[in-house]
Order: C-alpha cells, then structure tokens, then sequence
C-alpha cells in the first residue's frame, strides 16, 4: 500500500504570509503513460466535511482561490498558500488516487501565528 | 447543484450493526462512483471505499472486507454504507463523497454532510 505523509504536522503563518505544506507518497504516484500525478489536496475547515481544493496534483478545483498552489511530481508534492487570510485556518489532507487503498496523509494544521 | 444527504446520527452498542445512507441529487446517480471515508474523533480521514452505481461493484480497504458492505439503490439515486460486528474504535463520522470525474474513479469531489456513528456499550 502506498503511504502518504505530510510535514509539518502544524505550522503558524502569520496573516499575508505564506504557508506550504509537504505530502510525500511511499512510491510514484506519476502515471507514465499520461504523465499525470494522482494527488490530490483537500481542506477541512472545523464541523465541516472535507473540500476538494487541488486535483491532479495542480489543477485547482472551480472556485478556489488562486493563492492555493499544487506543486511536484513523482513523490514529492506541496501546497502552497501564497498569502494567507484568517479563512484558510484549517486542517490540509493530501491524498493519492493512483491505486487503493486511496491513502490520506496524516493532515496538517494551520493557524495564524 | 450536486448534494448528498446523509442519514443522522447513531447510537449502537458493540456487536451491532449501523447502516448510513447518502441520498444524492443535482446529477446522474450512475454516472460517478461514491466514495465512504470516515474520521475517529480527532483524527485524520480514512478511506474505506467505492461503489459504482451503475455497475454495483466496490472495492473496499482490505481492513474492513468482512464487514462492511456497500451497496446503491439507482431507483432513489440513494448509496448506503453497512458496518457489521462494531467495535468501540468504529466510533467515527461517517462521509460519503461523490467522485470528481465521470469518466473513471479518481478522487472525491462533492461531499456529504457526515454521519456521526458512536459505539458504546
């Protein structure tokens, strides 16, 4: 099975700061034949479910702000907030849809410092 | 628009079974598969799972082959989650998700509202 961990477990941005948030997968998640990462990134705001905000490792999801930013490739992703509000507080999940199981990382936290 | 609605929340005791609805609407309900992920009180999200709709095929995490089963009513666009044989460390929210792509099973899209299912004796 391949597992997914993100780092930091928490950060601490300060408002209009950046933030970025690393998700590695134990094997390549990059499909050969299309070139396509299957990694996705969602965030869960508290008593919400989870929201889609970044699939195929880059694209983002309709109506999501553009200082969210998917990077990487292979087995090395980041999300990257490019100027962080007070709404993007919040617990960030990647996950990869290459294979089953489809692997969560572990979450990380995000506050304003 | 896309909504799945979920059944309440459940209260069972160990050895029990629970069964949580996703009732879908704003789409084909045979056109994409729904994904079941659950989250323990504090913790991360968890995967367990799709079915397809059209198909009724699943493909679920090996942990809980044995007692879960997951099944569709196309007549009610509705999707259902049952766990069997409860054990306290099932307590969770239970999340159904409808897939973000019609044409093959990749990652959740639209989320359901969750179920908060509680295992105590």
């Amino acid at each position: 099975d391949i597992v997914m961990t993100q780092s930091p477990d928490s950060l601490a941005v300060s408002l209009g700061e950046r933030a970025t948030i690393n998700c590695k997968s134990s094997q390549t998640i990059l499909y050969s034949l299309n070139s396509k990462n299957y990694l996705a990134w969602f965030q869960q705001k508290p008593g919400q479910p989870p929201k889609l905000l970044i699939y195929w490792a880059s694209m983002r999801e309709s109506g999501v702000p553009d200082r969210f930013t998917g990077s990487g490739s292979g087995t090395d992703f980041t999300l990257t907030i490019s100027s962080l509000q007070a709404e993007d507080v919040a617990v960030y999940y990647c996950q990869q849809y290459y294979t089953t199981p489809r692997a969560f990382g572990q979450g990380t936290k995000v506050e304003i410092k | 628009q896309v909504q799945l609605v979920q059944s309440g929340a459940e209260v069972k005791k160990p050895g029990a079974s629970v069964k949580v609805s996703c009732k879908a609407s704003g789409y084909t309900f045979t056109g994409y598969h729904i994904h079941w992920v659950r989250q323990a009180p504090g913790q991360g999200l968890e995967w367990m799972g799709w079915i397809n709709p059209n198909s009724g095929g699943t493909n679920n995490v090996r942990k809980f082959q044995g007692r879960v089963t997951m099944t569709g009513d196309t007549s009610i666009s509705t999707a259902y989650m049952e766990l069997s044989r409860l054990r306290s460390d099932d307590t969770a929210v239970y999340y159904c998700a409808r897939d973000k792509s019609a044409a093959t099973v990749t990652t959740p899209g639209y989320w359901g509202q969750g179920t908060l299912v509680t295992v105590s004796s």
